[in-house]
């Protein structure tokens, strides 16, 4: 089935510094993917969808300029975490579709989630 | 109100016990459904699809009901490891997914 890999898993980083995670997906092309974060028992929250060779677009309240999103190829999309604060310690996770089983129809295959501690 | 709402749980069930969760979506048009279980500090993964004629597998049922613009879950004979959150989602135009925030379920020996 349709495999969704992010890394890393876990990483801890200082106040101010910047954070990079990766979303790839292992065995279909993704044209789009879907960045969430999720704070300790909440729901997900979409933050923004990335859409390979173009700009990625960014649900109401998340600040572009601070979570950047590059979707490089249509295998890979890449989020970073600018200036990181304590506020912004959460699970972020991805997601992806491989629309060629079922079209839009297909399910969301989700990566393993990377919890972000900032110190 | 909510694009996706789910009954808002907890549940507490004993094993063996069957217990159903519902979930409404606002959209008439939307396209196709899906449960989630989410566990403890995990990521969600995919439970089932759920088919417009109903579908079963082992244990889970789900159903649809386009009139009444709901879908539902039920499981049978529940244990211990299905003790999770489940996730309603819900395709409500192309790229535009819905979710549901989750109905907790503890199942209890």
């Amino acid at each position: 089935g349709a495999v969704v890999s992010q890394h890393p898993s876990r990483v801890i980083c200082k106040s101010g510094t910047s954070v990079k995670i990766e979303c790839r997906s292992l065995d279909f092309q993704a044209t789009t993917m879907f960045w969430y974060r999720q704070f300790p028992k909440q729901s997900l929250m979409l933050m923004a969808t990335s859409n390979e060779g173009s700009k990625a677009t960014y649900e109401q309240g998340v600040e572009k300029d601070k979570f950047l999103i590059n979707h490089a190829s249509l295998t890979l999309s890449t989020l970073t975490v600018t200036s990181a604060h304590p506020e912004d310690s959460s699970f972020y996770i991805c997601s992806a579709r491989d629309l060629t089983r079922g079209g839009y129809n297909s399910p969301l295959h989700f990566g393993n989630g990377t919890r972000l501690t900032v110190t | 109100r909510k694009e996706v709402e789910q009954d808002p749980g907890p549940f507490n069930v004993p094993e063996g016990a069957t217990v159903a969760f519902n979930c409404t979506y606002s959209n008439s048009a939307s396209q196709s459904f899906f449960w989630y279980r989410q566990d403890c500090r995990k990521e969600p993964k995919l439970l089932m699809s759920v088919y417009s004629s109903g579908n079963e597998d082992g244990r889970f049922t789900a159903q649809l009901n386009r009139a009444s613009q709901y879908i539902s879950l039920l499981i049978r004979d529940s244990k211990l490891s299905d003790s999770a959150t489940y996730l309603c989602v819900v395709n409500k135009d192309g790229n535009d997914m819905r979710f549901g925030a989750g109905t907790r379920l503890t199942v209890k020996p």
